[in-house]
């Protein structure tokens, strides 16, 4: 198994401002994932982050709005820019390790004010 | 396209009666299906998964699911419901093309009442 810690557990933002998550793992994993889930909602793949190369992005979310750092094989940020209320959101990192099965972190509680 | 829907908003059961959370499915190929739960203010945890083998999948907290392949359904059930199964339950596929990709149900919110 995997234990996954994110920073910060919860915030309450300004509009217009940005906001840097960071998730830590307790071991080596090639790739991390950044979700976001909306309250009462699905899971939706913002994106998917390989350490040393550029993070691969899903239809709908782009870099500039959402840029996401790997320096190493044990921690990922996901920074959300320039924030509208429509980004209040859970954000969660996960990574996959073998048979399958995927950790969660305890995400992140954004609220866009 | 790999997508998974769960028809119920909510699952209402009463304490110790047996429950069933329903999914279905729609992927090309054998399919990678896994059951997540979700307690409130927290990550999603893994429950259990088919990958091969066994049509009955046993995972953590007493659940098991059934893979039909004829039905495309994966429903998650457990003989007895406690207080504490009372959670937000996610069923997933994994995208055998892309294994970054895993798609997730709509979700299903089980109350189980005393």
């Amino acid at each position: 198994s995997a234990v996954i810690s994110q920073k910060p557990s919860r915030d309450i933002c300004q509009r217009g401002t940005s906001l840097t998550i960071q998730c830590q793992v307790d071991s080596q994993v090639t790739m991390m994932f950044w979700y976001r889930q909306q309250p009462g909602q699905s899971l939706t793949l913002i994106a998917t982050a390989n350490q040393g190369s550029e993070a691969t992005y899903e239809s709908g979310f782009v870099i500039d709005k959402f840029p996401i750092s790997r320096p190493n094989l044990t921690f990922s940020t996901l920074t959300v820019s320039n924030m509208s209320p429509e980004d209040s959101s859970i954000y969660l990192c996960s990574v996959v390790l073998t048979y399958n099965e995927q950790f969660f972190g305890p995400g992140t509680r954004l609220t866009v004010l | 396209a790999q997508s998974v829907a769960q028809p119920e908003d909510q699952v209402n059961v009463a304490e110790g009666n047996p429950l069933t959370v329903k999914c279905t499915y729609s992927v090309s190929g054998n399919p990678y299906l896994f059951w997540y739960v979700q307690y409130p203010n927290r990550g999603l945890q893994f429950l259990l998964k088919y990958i091969t083998g066994d049509n009955l999948v046993k995972g953590s907290y007493g659940f098991e699911a059934e893979f039909n392949k004829s039905q495309t359904s994966f429903h998650l059930k457990k003989p007895s419901a406690l207080v504490s199964d009372s959670a937000l339950y996610f069923c997933a596929v994994r995208d055998r093309t892309n294994f970054n990709k895993f798609y997730f149900g709509s979700g299903t919110k089980l109350n189980v009442k005393p």
